[in-house]
């Protein structure tokens, strides 16, 4: 079974400081893959970035990175120089194995940018 | 890029009535979709995984007589909510899988039952 594990409801940052959303994972299939996922308040599901298991070097799009760190199993997202227009849920979500499509998703951190 | 859409965005229904969701992706081929169900501030929870030409695949508790679920062709799945009640009102959201094993989301379809 997979297990997605988001630990921070809420943060708030300030605009054009980084912020960092925890999230760790538990799986026992040796590929799989990471996603972060970014939902405004309008509800629409945005893709920010992806990590597979077997990626040597961490995922970087943009403003955003992820910290994969395998033995820990865990794969944070960094938000770097943070806008107004960031402030939405962020959801750490999870593909198991190579046959198994589904994607698990943790809960969710609500994260408030300040002017 | 893939592109997939839902319609309706927003519907509101009376108790007892059926609710026909769709999904549909625009410029690409979709053999699995995947519907989710989402309440408010809540994280997105997969109720179903759809296939093209054959039956779908239930996640546990989700009764498959209350979610009909279609996937006639290779564009199109589609969510049937029968007989809602107001404890069915959320936010569904459909996802399709893309080359490259990533995933593309509809807009989503915000369900009220009164």
């Amino acid at each position: 079974a997979q297990k997605i594990t988001q630990t921070q409801p809420g943060m708030f940052v300030q605009e054009k400081e980084a912020v960092t959303l925890d999230c760790t994972y538990d799986t026992s299939d040796p590929s799989y893959g990471l996603f972060w996922y970014k939902q405004p308040s309008s509800g629409e599901m945005i893709f920010l970035i992806y990590q597979g298991s077997y990626d040597q070097q961490n995922a970087t799009e943009g403003r955003y990175s992820l910290n994969f760190q395998k033995a820990r199993k865990s794969a944070n997202l960094v938000i770097s120089a943070s806008q107004l227009g960031d402030s939405a849920m962020y959801f750490c979500a999870m593909r198991g194995g190579s046959n198994d499509y589904k994607l698990s998703f943790g809960a969710g951190t609500t994260v408030t940018v300040r002017a | 890029g893939a592109v997939v859409s839902q319609h309706p965005s927003r519907v509101i229904c009376k108790s007892g009535t059926s609710v026909k969701i769709e999904c549909r992706s625009l410029d690409f081929q979709a053999t699995t979709m995947f519907w989710y169900r989402q309440f408010p501030k809540q994280s997105l929870m997969l109720m179903a995984t759809s296939n093209e030409g054959s039956k779908a695949t239930y996640e546990q508790g989700v009764e498959k007589d209350k979610f009909l679920i279609n996937h006639a062709s290779l564009t199109l799945s589609t969510l049937t909510v029968t007989s809602a009640h107001p404890e069915d009102s959320s936010f569904y959201i459909c996802s399709a899988k893309i080359a490259g094993g990533a995933r593309e989301f509809g807009p989503g379809t915000r369900l009220t039952v009164l």
